[in-house]
């Protein structure tokens, strides 16, 4: 039981380029999330889902897409990336309101 | 926002010592949730307490939940080396989670 795997942990992109970031959850859960982490900023909702098929905007969507085709999947890209993307990315997956459980991080860095 | 928001931002105690941090929040909620954060790691679920509770243990951590005040507290007690992190409570609003910035806490042994 794995729990909540991201893809890659490390990544440096140049400003312009493109990349997807894969979230694998093995909990059967509903709900999923992805966050960016800043310095002094706490953990900010970029998009989440509620289910296979949907994608709803958190807090800070622009210059991101999101994509759950399948219920264990949850994929964040990139389509330009820009320096201010540098970041460090969480995925999350939960059962409702009860907890969510996290993977280990992203850490994006665009340049 | 919906976002709460931690206090003290940072905190250094000796092990041994009761840790305590707050949380203050904006709306009504059905839950509020702590979480820990070790160096380059993910948040990890620490507790869950319902809109309903006043206060919930589990094993060193005691949590307290005041409504009215919309502000929550998280006690570490006995602290240990190994709690050296940094703390977030959430709120859930919706489908959503909302974290504050969290609490860096630093137990020196």
């Amino acid at each position: 039981n794995a729990g909540v795997t991201q893809t890659p942990k490390f990544r440096v992109l140049k400003t312009g380029q493109s990349m997807t970031l894969l979230c694998a959850q093995d909990m059967n859960h509903e709900y999923m999330y992805w966050y960016r982490q800043d310095p002094g900023m706490g953990l900010r909702l970029i998009h989440y889902s509620v289910g296979e098929g949907t994608t709803a905007k958190g807090e800070v969507p622009d210059g991101y897409n999101v994509s759950r085709l399948k219920k264990q999947n949850f994929l964040l890209g990139l389509e330009s990336a820009a320096p201010s993307q540098t970041s460090v990315y969480f995925c999350a997956s939960s059962w409702g309101n009860s907890g969510a459980f996290f993977g280990q991080g992203t850490r994006l860095t665009v340049v | 926002s919906q976002q709460g928001e931690e206090d003290p931002q940072a905190l250094s105690i000796q092990e041994g010592e009761n840790a305590t941090m707050n949380c203050s929040y904006k709306t009504s909620i059905n839950n509020l949730q702590w979480y820990r954060q070790n160096s380059g790691r993910g948040l990890v679920h620490l507790i869950l307490i319902r809109s309903n509770e006043r206060e919930k243990h589990s094993g060193r951590l005691r949590v307290t939940l005041d409504t009215s005040k919309k502000s929550s507290s998280l006690l570490i007690t006995a602290s240990r080396a190994a709690d050296t992190a940094s703390y977030f409570c959430a709120t859930p609003w919706g489908n959503q989670f909302y974290f504050g910035t969290g609490t860096s806490l630093t137990v020196i042994p």
